[in-house]
């Protein structure tokens, strides 16, 4: 069955530094999401991606976030300059049709 | 905005019997999907089941079948005949149909677990 994949499965930095977390969406999906989920708290929505372009973000996507889809497989979610309180597992998901996502495994990511 | 409200933060059953998750939520909207997703150890999100608002028809996977009460804004997960691989984190979400707020809002979350 085809699935989402995520790279890597976790990564560390230090606060400040730049962070690329890489997602491949399955391969017919057009609707591509990252969401986050910081320990023990509910999973939260980030930003929508469809026809390349950001359809929807949350409060939580400032200017420090930003999503690419560099070459029509990969769909990136940058972090400029990370703070502690990005430490968090993110998640990406992606979907035909915005009727069922399908998530990847997560980048549990860590802040120092 | 919508809200999802899973009042159990945790649950058991003993295997092989069955078990009943929670879920409320609050909504203006008449049309809207409905989710349970199921999040094991290794944490990745793996759909367990999907409703339909529109639809009066209760959906059922295998073991996992849901009680969607739309009047009452309730949508709860009954669990037949329980595995030990079920235990696990189990989130209910909603989602919009239309509009522009179509993500994923997720509950708090109820951490099964089964006893041998």
């Amino acid at each position: 069955e085809p699935e989402v994949t995520q790279t890597p499965s976790h990564q560390v930095t230090q606060m400040g530094q730049e962070v690329i977390l890489r997602c491949v969406p399955i391969s017919n999906h057009l609707y591509f999401y990252w969401y986050r989920q910081i320990l023990g708290q509910k999973v939260e929505f980030l930003v929508s991606f469809y026809n390349n372009e950001i359809s929807e973000k949350s409060e939580i996507f400032d200017d420090q976030f930003s999503v690419e889809r560099p070459d029509g497989s990969n769909f990136t979610l940058k972090i400029r300059s990370t703070k502690l309180e990005d430490s968090a597992m993110y998640f990406c998901a992606s979907s035909v049709n915005e009727k069922k996502l399908f998530f990847g495994s997560g980048t549990q990511l860590s802040v120092l | 905005a919508q809200t999802v409200t899973q009042s159990q933060p945790e649950m058991s059953v003993q295997e092989a019997e069955t078990v009943t998750l929670s879920c409320t939520y609050d909504t203006s909207e008449s049309d809207y999907y409905l989710f349970w997703y199921k999040q094991p150890p290794s944490r990745q999100m793996i759909l367990v089941i999907r409703q339909e608002a529109y639809k009066q028809q209760n959906a059922t996977e295998n073991r996992f079948s849901v009680n969607f009460q739309k009047a009452a804004k309730s949508f709860s997960l009954k669990i037949s005949d329980s595995q030990l691989g079920d235990a696990a984190m189990y989130f209910c979400a909603y989602r919009s149909v239309s509009g522009s707020a179509r993500q994923l809002t997720f509950g708090s979350g109820t951490q099964l677990t089964v006893l041998p």
